[in-house]
């Protein structure tokens, strides 16, 4: 299909470890989001990139979590030392325009991610 | 910055009942505001949108309508059904700022 994918769909790791996370974007879509959702919680703005500039980096929760996108293709997000509180669905989306314009971001189904 | 508030529930409603689920919102610019659905055990999809005042959104008999005088984009439906129950975020987009989202509000729908 032509939707936003994530992977893995699931993820258990222990505490301490580090995992990455993959989001392929729509193709043509020059913005890319990351958000957290915890179980019953609303949505977590983690990170956005558009185009070649510099990704705004202002939700991250600290010096663990990272992401990079290849020009407009995938990005990964990497969450190091991995602690319990890391648990949540990571929800990646696309957008045709960068943020401010009237496109509507396609969400990916998630990555869940389980820190034991 | 910008901001948004829904109404957090959750809200229980019984088949054939009127919904209003209220959002208001807090933006420097001119947003466009966009209400999304997530269903049980989906991902998030989105249910309608307006890009100005006085435009009106609508989709699935769902519908919303931009009021900048009172700065909300309450969403409402006629007639819920059983189907509908899911939650439903409130967000928007504003000239040089990401996407908002309200919290959330969870519906159900009770036959």
């Amino acid at each position: 299909g032509a939707g936003v994918s994530q992977s893995p769909s699931n993820k258990v790791t222990e505490k301490g470890k580090d995992v990455e996370l993959r989001c392929d974007p729509i193709s043509g879509h020059t913005a890319l989001y990351w958000y957290r959702q915890r179980l019953g919680q609303g949505l977590e703005f983690l990170i956005y990139f558009q185009g070649n500039s510099a990704p705004d980096k202002s939700g991250l929760p600290s010096d663990r979590f990272s992401a990079e996108r290849t020009g407009e293709s995938v990005s990964t997000l990497t969450i190091q030392r991995t602690q319990q509180e890391d648990s949540a669905v990571y929800l990646c989306a696309s957008s045709l325009g960068p943020s401010g314009s009237k496109n509507e971001q396609f969400f990916g189904p998630g990555t869940r991610l389980t820190v034991l | 910055g910008d901001s948004v508030t829904q109404m957090e529930g959750p809200v229980t409603l019984s088949e054939e009942a009127f919904l209003t689920i209220n959002c208001t919102y807090t933006a420097t610019g001119y947003p466009s505001l966009f209400w999304y659905v997530q269903y049980p055990g989906e991902g998030l999809q989105l249910l309608l949108k307006a890009t100005k005042a006085d435009d009106k959104g609508s989709n699935k008999g769902f519908e919303a309508t931009y009021r900048k005088e009172t700065t909300s984009f309450h969403l409402e439906k006629g007639s819920v059904q059983v189907s509908d129950s899911a939650v439903y975020f409130c967000a928007l987009t504003s000239g040089g700022q990401n996407f908002v989202f309200g919290p959330g509000t969870r519906l159900s729908v009770l036959p």
